[in-house]
């Protein structure tokens, strides 16, 4: 597996953009880049994958640089509710969807 | 939205018991995992299922065994409990076939306690 370095954690002004980075610097060809999210009390939370190409949906946008070594999470306007701890995950394609989920950063987001 | 339903929220048990945790998904979904989740150690993957009555051994499997004998419920058994197992417990499930890339759902985990 490829390993993930995230910072331990970060805090973030309600209403402004939260910027998580992710270094994946082994990251082979055919392996995606994963976010999910676990607010406290309840199981992680699936947020948004990309291979390559930058990925946006409801929740976030997802940004991986062209030698795909890192990657950006962006949560456009961070809300009180999206205080979490976020888990950037390269995917072992081969293991039939096994994910390994390293440290994570958590993110304080502050009124 | 995808469920996944684990039967208890909170477990107190009592060492040498057999524990039974029990997980459903109504996606029609081929992958199940079970993992376990301690304070700086993360989450770690015990046994994962592709397939009704198919387990692969996760990162921990010691101590545990499971059961999917329906597409949809995949047990996580341990056979003796110890204290060491005292932990949240998390279950997830996804799609296979071509789509290795098909996100895991979560379940909000049952917290374990072993006395």
């Amino acid at each position: 597996d490829a390993k993930t370095t995230q910072p331990t954690s970060m805090d973030c002004a309600e209403g402004r953009a939260a910027n998580l980075p992710c270094n994946h610097s082994t990251i082979s060809g055919n392996e995606y880049v994963y976010w999910y999210r676990q607010i406290h009390s309840q199981g992680p939370q699936y947020i948004i994958h990309g291979l390559k190409n930058n990925e946006t949906n409801e929740m976030a946008s997802l940004i991986i640089t062209e030698d795909r070594k890192s990657s950006t999470l962006i949560l456009p306007h961070a809300t009180l509710r999206d205080t979490a701890v976020y888990y950037c995950i390269v995917r072992v394609v081969a293991a039939g969807n096994k994910l390994t989920f390293g440290g994570g950063t958590r993110v304080l987001v502050k009124p | 939205d995808v469920k996944v339903t684990q039967s208890s929220r909170y477990l107190v048990k009592r060492t040498g018991e057999k524990v039974f945790l029990e997980c459903v998904q109504d996606m029609d979904h081929e992958n199940m995992f079970w993992y376990r989740q301690d304070p700086g150690l993360g989450l770690r993957l015990i046994y994962f299922s592709y397939d009704v009555k198919m387990k692969e051994k996760g990162d921990i499997p010691e101590g545990y065994s499971v059961s999917r004998e329906k597409k949809e419920r995949f047990s996580l058994i341990l056979e003796s409990a110890s204290t060491n197992q005292t932990s949240m417990y998390l279950c997830a499930s996804s799609f296979s076939g071509r789509s290795y890339n098909s996100p895991l759902h979560f379940g909000n985990g049952t917290r374990l306690t072993v006395t």
